[in-house]
């Protein structure tokens, strides 16, 4: 199976920080990277998608970037609506997979 | 607006089979420009990818389930289902039901919130 590696697995800062998360795939997969955000007990919400899209609805203050094997994502300005879970989850092939998971919290 | 509803028992006894059931509304499981798919998230672990089916009726699995998995649907309900057998405690999970893209990047665009299944005697 296609491995992806998040790092860091958690990640402590304040609001109004830059933070980027990073995803690696075991093997080039082009942009077929998507990264979601969870909150305890809420569903998954889709953030970006072939690695740069941003979602509709999706603050500007998310991007993400990459090709290959190395991808970002990235929050320009945190806000504390953004302390949650992200993760990345890769769509080249079957089974589709995720990383492990990036923890966001208040520093 | 899209919105989907996993249901099914919160407890399931080893050996015997899950069945969960995702309710759509404001889509159909018909539309063929989606798949609809599974996802597992044990605790304290990461999501695993169960499997899709298409709005075909097509499906394909995670080979780590061992044929254990099988997806379907009801066109007259629109809904989707999961079953599971021979389920373990490994099989404990929130199990997510999502509907996706079916073309490049493959992506879940919406996400039911989850249901908690306990494998337990």
């Amino acid at each position: 199976d296609m491995q992806m590696t998040q790092s860091p697995s958690s990640l402590s800062a304040s609001v109004g920080d830059r933070v980027t998360i990073t995803c690696r795939a075991s093997e080039a997969i082009s942009t077929y990277l998507n990264w979601y955000q969870q909150k305890p007990g809420k569903a998954p919400n889709l953030l970006i998608y072939a690695a740069s899209s941003l979602q509709i609805g999706v603050p500007s203050r998310f991007s993400g970037s990459g090709s290959g094997t190395d991808f970002t994502l990235t929050i320009s300005s945190l806000q504390p609506e953004d302390f949650a879970t992200y993760f990345c989850q890769q769509g080249y092939i079957t089974p589709y997979t995720f990383g492990q998971g990036t923890k966001l919290d208040i520093k | 607006q899209l919105q989907l509803q996993e249901s099914g028992p919160g407890l399931v006894k080893p050996s015997e089979t899950l069945s969960l059931t995702c309710s759509l509304s404001g889509d159909s499981v018909t539309n063929s420009n989606f798949y609809w798919g599974w996802m597992r998230q044990p605790p304290g672990k990461g999501l695993e990818w169960i499997g899709k089916i298409d709005y075909s009726g097509g499906t394909q699995y995670n080979p780590s389930l061992r044929g254990r998995a099988t997806i379907s649907r009801d066109t007259s309900k629109n809904h989707f289902s999961l079953r599971l057998t021979s389920v373990t405690a490994a099989d404990t999970a929130v199990y997510h039901c999502a509907r996706g893209h079916d073309f490049w990047p493959y992506h879940m665009d919406v996400w039911g919130r989850g249901t908690t299944v306990t494998v337990s005697s």
